[in-house]
């Protein structure tokens, strides 16, 4: 089935840990997005791609760091410059053209600071 | 910037009837999407429906359907026939989407969200 995968689910990490969470999509989708939702908050974005080799930094940026080095693939490093990082992350992406305009989402990965 | 706006912090309503939820945006560019998703207690974010700017009438999916009113910026959600499995948070959202050099841009705008209950 076609669809984007988040990993893990559940992360813990301690203090002044780098952690990487990973998205993974067969959609065949060009654009992808990594967004961040505290307790009871919308979602604000962090970084997105909008093709291969290229990101752009989202709202929140700092304290994280992403790659794009294949079409499929978009993980995000939550580093231990980000001082408050315990929180829901959603991995999304768009498809190309016409078929575009419409942002799908993965199921999410929850990271706690330990 | 474009900035968007859920006023109802939380909604209630039985089962079985109707229930608005408000949305307005603000944005000075005339091509873009608007969107609600759902996101229900398993967190997933769930496409409800979506409204190009440049249609005049009303997207609607099954007992979903959505009032834009352009002009004023506001896009509203209406539920019919509210079930249970309709208890949810939900979120407006704005994109504008364009082409450039072949590549397709566009980012999603969240606003805050409304916590619904649909009561048996």
């Amino acid at each position: 089935d076609g669809g984007i995968t988040q990993s893990p689910k559940y992360l813990f990490r301690k203090e002044g840990q780098n952690v990487t969470l990973s998205c993974e999509q067969n959609l065949n989708h060009d654009a992808m997005y990594w967004y961040r939702q505290d307790p009871g908050q919308g979602l604000r974005l962090i970084y997105y791609s909008q093709i291969v080799n290229d990101f752009q930094k989202g709202d929140i940026a700092e304290g994280y760091s992403v790659s794009r080095e294949k079409k499929e693939s978009f993980p995000l490093t939550v580093t231990s410059a980000q001082k408050n990082p315990t929180a829901f992350y959603l991995c999304a992406s768009r498809g190309p053209g016409n078929s575009g305009n419409t942002i799908y989402f993965g199921e999410g990965s929850w990271l706690t600071v330990v | 910037a474009q900035t968007v706006t859920q006023s109802q912090p939380e909604m209630s309503v039985q089962e079985a009837e109707t229930v608005t939820l408000s949305c307005t945006y603000d944005t000075s560019e005339n091509n873009y999407y608007l969107f609600w998703y759902k996101q229900p207690p398993s967190r997933q974010m769930i496409l409800v429906i979506r409204q190009e700017a440049y249609k005049q009438q009303n997207a609607t999916e099954n007992r979903f359907s959505v009032n834009f009113q352009k002009a004023a910026k506001s896009f509203s959600l209406k539920i019919s026939d509210s079930q249970l499995g309709d208890t949810a948070m939900y979120f407006c959202a704005f994109m504008i989407s364009f082409n450039a050099g072949g590549t397709s841009y566009g980012k999603l705008t969240f606003g805050q969200g409304t916590i619904l209950t649909v009561h048996p």
